[in-house]
């Protein structure tokens, strides 16, 4: 597609359900991040895929957060037993290995715990 | 570990008038710099990127930023703003990761409102 898509747009959950965001970089472009953002807050950092490497994970903030990437394609971010303060919109951004910015985020997903 | 500060939280200036916002950061080496705009309801779009060179840079939609290394910031500056100019404005530091990759940090944010 033409830039970096995301789905689902908005999702609602109760505490302590799982949920699965997912994320569809622009066609190859090897480097994905996940951010995520609060309210009235800047973004923050979460995981970091460059092709076949291994992730680097150091942005997650709990074990109930995880995240895969099959090759170069779409990734999803998994939240385990969702607590409110895991409410935020949840970015998603492609580059090219070696464009060394971050030119292409996606519109995000904005998740509410109830 | 690097940080990034936005000042102000949010700016109110008058379309036409000019513009500056604040970002310092903190970092050991030489920094990557970066502003981005969030307009509302739209995702994160890239005004500009200092990496090394001339110091004053420009960027998309009439903007610029100055490094100042003695002063650790990054102001972004427009000389007369319009009222599609209205958006979040994030100042953020990147650290190479290696294979072309940034980890970068977000200040908070400021938010411009434009007066008519």
């Amino acid at each position: 597609g033409a830039g970096v898509s995301q789905s689902p747009s908005n999702k609602v959950t109760e505490k302590g359900k799982d949920v699965e965001l997912r994320c569809d970089p622009i066609s190859g472009h090897t480097a994905l991040y996940w951010y995520r953002q609060r309210l009235g807050q800047g973004l923050e950092f979460l995981i970091y895929f460059q092709g076949n490497s291994a992730p680097d994970k150091s942005g997650l903030p709990s074990d109930r957060f995880s995240a895969e990437r099959t090759g170069e394609s779409v990734s999803t971010l998994t939240i385990q037993r969702t607590q409110q303060e895991d409410s935020a919109v949840y970015l998603c951004a492609s580059s090219r290995r070696t464009s060394g910015d971050l030119r292409y985020f996606g519109p995000g997903t904005r998740l509410t715990v109830t | 570990a690097q940080s990034v500060t936005q000042p102000d939280i949010h700016i109110t200036v008058s379309e036409g008038a000019s513009l500056e916002l604040r970002c310092n950061y903190s970092y050991g080496a030489t920094p990557y710099l970066f502003w981005y705009v969030q307009s509302p309801g739209q995702g994160l779009q890239l005004l500009l990127k200092y990496f090394s060179g001339d110091t004053l840079v420009q960027g998309i939609k009439g903007f610029e930023a100055e490094f100042k290394r003695s002063q650790s910031s990054f102001n972004l500056r427009k000389p007369s703003v319009h009222w599609s100019d209205a958006a979040e404005y994030f100042c953020a530091v990147g650290a190479p990761m290696g294979q072309g990759a940034q980890k970068l940090v977000f200040g908070q944010g400021t938010r411009l409102t434009i007066n008519p």
